[in-house]
């Protein structure tokens, strides 16, 4: 089946940027997402980008996908401390998040 | 717009026991999804149910089973509870099944 992988733990001082990356094994996954979850919390839905793109970007928030490596990375620019929490690589078929990497633990350093 | 909601939010049972867990949806929404998270197998898809059909499963046994009424609120039940079924167990509603899904704080399920 599909497999995720993700670095378990990335720890940064505030205000660098922060990149989280990830790898996926099935070539035909056609959203790759990523989530953050905070502690106690649920998932929040950060960013997703479509396989036919190569990069997107929302404010602080750069998406760079690598079909031919099956990598994808997430950067944070500005990293702030309210940044630190749990990151989620994702990826599916559809528009569902089926395959869920392990998750990053970014730390924040003031 | 209220979020996703999920009760109840913390639940502890005794293994051999049963447990059923609500998610009510974003108002309009129709799709729910379930997943299930653990620190051993991280998070796992269960089923999406859209209009009271289950549309899509995992790969979980038959004891995990799911419903969703004509409001499109979903219940999930676990029946003859085991240990490994600890977890925190997250609903996400989206418009469609092909609408972007948004997730719910989620129900942290200890078995005893």
């Amino acid at each position: 089946g599909e497999d995720v992988e993700q670095s378990l733990f990335l720890s940064v001082r505030e205000g660098d940027s922060s990149v989280i990356n990830c790898t996926y094994t099935d070539s035909s996954s056609t959203y790759l997402y990523w989530y953050k979850q905070e502690p106690g919390a649920g998932l929040q839905l950060l960013t997703y980008i479509f396989s036919n793109m190569d990069m997107k970007q929302d404010q602080r928030l750069t998406v760079l996908l690598n079909k031919k490596d099956k990598h994808l990375s997430l950067r944070i620019a500005d990293t702030q401390t309210g940044d630190s929490a749990i990151y989620f690589c994702a990826v599916g078929t559809g528009r569902r998040a089926l395959t869920f990497g392990s998750g990053t633990r970014l730390q924040v350093q003031p | 717009k209220a979020g996703v909601t999920q009760t109840p939010r913390y639940l502890i049972k005794t293994r051999g026991q049963q447990v059923t867990l609500s998610c009510s949806p974003i108002s309009g929404h129709r799709s729910v999804s379930w997943y299930q998270q653990t620190p051993g197998q991280g998070l796992q898809f269960l089923f999406e149910y859209f209009s009271e059909t289950q549309r899509n499963k995992g790969n979980f046994p038959g004891r995990f089973s799911g419903r969703q009424f004509s409001n499109s609120r979903s219940e999930m039940n676990v029946s003859t509870l085991e240990l490994g079924d600890s977890a925190l167990y997250l609903c996400a509603s989206s418009t469609s099944l092909a609408e972007t899904q948004y997730f719910g704080p989620g129900t942290r399920l200890l078995v005893l």
